[in-house]
């Protein structure tokens, strides 16, 4: 158990549905962040939040929508969704938003989008 | 954007023998850290090496650096089957503060 729980660990969506993920840390951490693994491909840094605040939007199209109400819940809204947007979606955290930081992880949201 | 690559990209090994995975990078960077994610799990945290050391130790792990050739190695002493795992390079570039991940060496210890 790393503190970190994401819900749902699995999910199916069509493309136009409106879903959302969610992630809670029990670590009294400040920095959260979005990861996406594709099958064959790098983990993709999506967004990075320090104590509530984006610092980071990585390029990520506009219907991945992300949301920190505060330090210890951080939520990925989708909608309109694409079937390459089929990934394994996993939350992290650290203690602060810096370069000797190790993250935490959830065990991830494995989504199919058909 | 990718900046660390692992080699090889798999690895099968018989338990009780040793497994050493490669990691290349192309920026200077804080640090290299070494995770490990079973599969379809979160990844694990498993030792970070700053840019100004040459060597850590943790327990059966043992993870080498050289600055100089941006390149890092790290080593698991009599492996074991509950070692089968992908294991990820990462990097933090210098003055940076995000994460950035390789492609995984895909580790496979047979009993």
């Amino acid at each position: 158990e790393t503190g970190v729980t994401q819900t749902p660990r699995h999910l199916v969506m069509g493309m136009t549905n409106k879903k959302s993920l969610k992630c809670e840390q029990h670590l009294g951490h400040n920095a959260m962040y979005w990861y996406k693994q594709s099958a064959k491909k790098p983990l993709e840094l999506m967004f990075v939040y320090s104590l509530e605040e984006r610092v980071e939007n990585n390029s990520v199209p506009s219907r991945f929508s992300p949301e920190c109400p505060n330090s210890s819940h951080l939520f990925l809204h989708l909608h309109t969704l694409q079937p390459e947007d089929s990934a394994l979606y996993l939350c992290a955290s650290s203690q602060e938003l810096g370069p000797n930081e190790k993250l935490f992880f959830g065990s991830g949201t494995q989504l199919s989008v058909l | 954007s990718q900046q660390g690559e692992e080699d090889p990209q798999a690895l099968s090994i018989q338990e009780g023998e040793n497994a050493t995975m490669n990691c290349s990078y192309k920026t200077s960077i804080n640090n290299l850290q070494w995770y490990r994610q079973n599969s379809g799990r979160g990844l694990v945290h498993l030792i970070l090496i700053r840019s100004n050391e040459r060597e850590k130790h943790s327990g059966r792990l043992r993870v080498t650096l050289d600055t100089s050739k941006k390149s890092s190695s790290l080593l698991i002493t009599a492996s074991r089957a509950a070692d089968t795992a992908s294991y990820f390079c990462a990097t933090v570039n210098t003055g940076g503060f995000k994460t950035i991940f390789g492609a995984g060496t895909r580790l496979f210890v047979k009993a």
